[in-house]
């Protein structure tokens, strides 16, 4: 069965560094999704992203947040400089439906985030 | 605004019991989809089932069924014959046909042998 994939599992980064998280969404998917889930509290919406563009984004998603479509396979978050307070659970979401529907977003395994 | 609203932090159940996690929800939206996730200690979000607001039919997939009051904004899961393997944080999230999940703040479901 096709599942989301995410890379890494976990990074370990410094305050002020650069990250950026890897996602493969389903391949026949067209809308891909980034969540964020601080530990011990609800899995909050960041960004998505459809035929190559931001279609919403939250106000956690501030500059120092990009997203990208690099090639045909990969969907990456990139953190410019990084937070304590980013240090959370990364999750990746894709999901099939055309614009003006909803279809299930499925998700990937996260990628925990830990900011030192 | 949108919100969901889980109010059982934490729940228990036998093993081969039933049990109901609920979740209530408000949006201005007539056209919306409700969903149920889990998260085991690998934190990894399984979709558990989904309901289209359309659909006077509750949804159902094996032993999970949801009961959908729409007129109430209520909508509880319930786990038949539950499983040690049901042990997880269940979140119930809210889809107004903007792609964008709202989700409630969980339920951690314990599952005693």
């Amino acid at each position: 069965e096709p599942e989301v994939t995410q890379t890494p599992s976990h990074q370990v980064t410094q305050m002020g560094q650069e990250v950026i998280l890897r996602c493969v969404p389903i391949s026949n998917h067209l809308y891909f999704y980034w969540y964020r889930q601080i530990l011990g509290q609800k899995v909050e919406f960041l960004v998505s992203f459809y035929n190559n563009e931001i279609s919403e984004k939250s106000e956690i998603f501030d500059d120092q947040f990009s997203v990208e479509r690099p090639d045909g396979s990969n969907f990456t978050l990139k953190i410019r400089s990084t937070k304590l307070e980013d240090s959370a659970m990364y999750f990746c979401a894709s999901s099939e439906a055309a614009q003006g529907s909803t279809d299930t977003q499925y998700f990937g395994p996260g990628t925990r985030l830990t900011v030192l | 605004a949108q919100t969901v609203t889980q109010s059982q932090p934490e729940m228990s159940v036998q093993e081969a019991e039933t049990v109901t996690l609920s979740c209530t929800y408000d949006t201005s939206e007539s056209d919306y989809y409700l969903f149920w996730y889990k998260q085991p200690p690998s934190r990894q979000m399984i979709l558990v089932i989904r309901q289209e607001a359309y659909k006077q039919q509750n949804a159902t997939e094996n032993r999970f069924s949801v009961n959908f009051q729409k007129a109430a904004k209520s909508f509880s899961l319930k786990i038949s014959d539950s499983q040690l393997g049901d042990a997880a944080m269940y979140f119930c999230a809210l889809d107004s046909n903007t792609g964008k999940l709202i989700f409630g703040q969980g339920t951690t479901l314990q599952v005693k042998p």
